[in-house]
């Protein structure tokens, strides 16, 4: 498996605090992302980077803000977390052959 | 925008049947597709992937894919399932020379043993 781990693993948290999810990969690959898993909406691409500090929205960014200070971490935040947030959230990277390697995931509840 | 069907939501078979799983996309240029698998509370994982070449695909665990460009379709097969095939599965599509992918929402396979 590709060098890529994911914190927190399993976060609750309540409605209207922030919340940041870190991914880590040791793979130097330059594209990393974002996405979200709900049952019947399959995989949604929230952020993703293409570099140190270059960054783009995918198709649900809304609520979602992104950074990438170093080419290892690629973190995630919710601003003010809402219900509607509570995911399984999924980071991967990207590089040379465009197939995507998955991090293990963090699950959050808003509650 | 493009997008990506797998027109099998959920797949129930018995051991030792054979699997086909429909993909289709909607864009008309050079493409890259992918196969992920996700077993139960695990993250996706690569099945296989097609990028040029023979448009039938071999990958991982005995599970096949056939390009065929003028049904813009990418099915994932499998001549004989296990109860380890247990999982969902993904299609993915990236526009030849893009590293943004499309997926489907995905086909839930349950093998009964």
């Amino acid at each position: 498996d590709a060098g890529i781990t994911q914190s927190p693993r399993h976060k609750v948290t309540e409605t209207g605090t922030p919340v940041t999810l870190r991914c880590h990969q040791t793979e130097n690959h330059r594209y990393m992302y974002w996405y979200r898993q709900d049952p019947g909406h399959g995989l949604r691409l929230i952020h993703y980077s293409y570099g140190v500090k270059d960054t783009d929205k995918g198709e649900v960014s809304d609520g979602y803000s992104v950074s990438r200070s170093k080419t290892e971490d690629f973190l995630l935040t919710l601003e003010s977390a809402t219900s509607s947030q509570t995911s399984v959230y999924f980071c991967a990277i990207s590089e040379p052959h465009y197939e995507q390697y998955f991090g293990p995931g963090t699950r959050l509840t808003v509650t | 925008a493009q997008s990506v069907s797998q027109h099998n939501h959920h797949v129930i078979l018995s051991e030792a049947a054979s699997l086909e799983l429909g993909c289709n996309y909607s864009y008309g240029g050079t493409v890259n597709l992918f196969w992920y698998v996700q077993y139960p509370g695990q993250h996706l994982q690569l099945l296989l992937k097609y990028f040029s070449g023979d448009p039938l695909v071999k990958g991982i665990k005995g599970f096949e894919a056939e390009f065929i460009k003028s049904k813009f379709s990418f099915n994932l097969r499998k001549p004989s399932v296990q109860w380890s095939d247990t999982a969902e599965y993904f299609c993915a599509v990236n526009r030849g020379g893009s590293y943004i992918p499309t997926f489907g929402r995905g086909t839930s396979l349950i093998v009964h043993p």
